[in-house]
């Protein structure tokens, strides 16, 4: 195991809703980045915190928003859900700096009906 | 634009038999290149990466990679496969976008399914 949760594992919403998604990140890395994950692809990346900062966004609308507190958690918000929302969302963590490897939790299995 | 090309959306192969996955990249600089791995209905697991140095990159379970920066290539190989390695791979490379250094552009993932 990663040492990387999320929760809940599995939401179902219904279009319009707003959704928060939360995870705890690996003790002692202060970064955390989250990835939607559509059926059948690869995971895209939503957004990146670094010390409580959004520190980098793909491709994502503004209604995909989030949170990083200090003891290593953090949060994905998505307001209007739409149906194209329905997805497994990741989030990962890992150090600010080098290269290490992300650490990913199992992810939460968004459906939006 | 940095991109990772994983051309094969499904490999089969029979249990004790070597195994390849395919992996292309397209970046400017220096490649940072990562596996992963995929069971049903869980996060993905990091299998390993390569910086710099050699060029077979040793990794978890039996895994290793090899690097060729004349073919932009990062394929994914083990001498014996297990039917437990049966999952979805999917390779990764690290970009730079906006500040997020360590943003991973994925590919599409390539089923493995091992036979007994």
């Amino acid at each position: 195991e990663t040492g990387v949760t999320q929760s809940p594992t599995h939401l179902i919403k219904t279009r319009g809703q707003q959704v928060t998604l939360r995870c705890s990140s690996q003790s002692g890395h202060n970064t955390v980045s989250w990835y939607q994950q559509a059926l059948g692809q690869g995971p895209q990346f939503i957004f990146q915190y670094y010390r409580e900062e959004e520190n980098g966004r793909g491709n994502f609308p503004p209604r995909f928003s989030g949170l990083q507190f200090p003891n290593y958690s953090s949060e994905l918000n998505v307001n209007a859900l739409e149906l194209d929302d329905s997805a497994l969302y990741l989030c990962a963590s890992s150090l600010a700096w080098g290269v290490d490897e992300q650490y990913f939790g199992p992810g939460t299995r968004l459906t939006v009906t | 634009a940095q991109s990772v090309a994983q051309p094969e959306d499904q490999v089969n192969v029979a249990e004790g038999n070597p195994l390849t996955v395919k992996c292309t990249y397209s970046v400017s600089g220096n490649p940072y290149l990562f596996w992963y791995v995929q069971y049903p209905n869980r996060g993905l697991q990091f299998l390993l990466k390569y910086i710099t140095g050699d060029n077979l990159v040793k990794g978890s379970y039996g895994f290793e990679a090899e690097f060729n920066k004349s073919q932009t290539s990062f394929h994914l190989k083990k001498p014996s496969a297990l039917v437990s390695d049966s999952a979805l791979y999917f390779c990764a490379v690290r970009g730079i976008y906006g500040g997020a250094t360590n943003k991973l552009i994925f590919g599409t993932g390539t089923l493995l399914a091992v036979q007994p």
